[in-house]
């Protein structure tokens, strides 16, 4: 129930095109999904992130697609340039029992946007 | 400049010789936490403190200890390294209780 799936694993896109990247989850609990993106020789950076409450989000050329009746979200990279090849990870956050905010996170999807 | 800073970035080691690696950052953030990164995997969390003298568990935290006796310092320790703790390590802050995450850039570790 605390799983979040991503998919996919790995993705190939020429300069221009929009790659697309999936996560599922299970927990309706979750209330905060954040897309994070990773250089190669980096750590992980927030990009852009989307409450429960809107469907849809964009900041840029990024842009999370919600949908809470299927309890899945995406990202949406418009017109990609071979400077977004990088490793992404989507993550759900919910509060914990402890009172600490959890973060779970997708298993990651490494893309290369060809130019 | 804010950030997280991770030392060593590079290590490589031999099973069951004790190292440690530091994490520090100038954010005044209250939480800080460890990942590793291994292929397809994702990140998993090994440890993380909400705030000075108290640390939890993560989802993977057999063979790391932490520490956490200055709000900025939150080193992890490999008491008795293995191979199968050859893995990125990560060390992140944040502000506040937030899904926000400010990572290192990260500390590559390999034990033979």
């Amino acid at each position: 129930q605390q799983q979040v799936k991503q998919s996919p694993q790995s993705l190939i896109v020429q300069k221009g095109g929009i790659p697309i990247i999936n996560c599922a989850y299970e927990n309706t609990a979750f209330d905060y999904f954040p897309w994070y993106q990773q250089f190669p020789g980096k750590g992980p950076a927030l990009l852009i992130a989307i409450r429960p409450d809107v469907s849809e989000k964009k900041e840029g050329r990024f842009t999370i697609s919600f949908n809470k009746s299927a309890k899945q979200f995406s990202l949406h990279i418009m017109d990609s340039q071979p400077g977004d090849s990088a490793t992404y990870f989507c993550a759900a956050g919910v509060l914990g029992m402890d009172s600490n905010y959890q973060l779970i996170w997708g298993a990651g999807t490494k893309l290369i946007i060809k130019p | 400049e804010a950030q997280v800073t991770q030392n060593p970035r590079y290590l490589i080691t031999v099973t069951g010789k004790k190292l440690t690696v530091t994490c520090s950052q100038n954010m005044n953030h209250e939480y800080m936490s460890w990942y590793r990164q291994d292929p397809g995997l994702g990140l998993r969390q090994i440890y993380y403190s909400m705030n000075v003298e108290v640390t939890d568990k993560g989802d993977v935290p057999e063979g790391y200890k932490v520490s956490r006796k200055e709000k900025r310092n939150f080193p992890l320790i490999l008491e008795s390294p293995s191979p199968n703790q050859t893995s990125l390590y990560f060390c992140a802050s944040r502000p506040g209780n937030t899904g926000e995450l400010f990572f290192g850039e990260g500390s590559r570790l390999t034990v033979l």
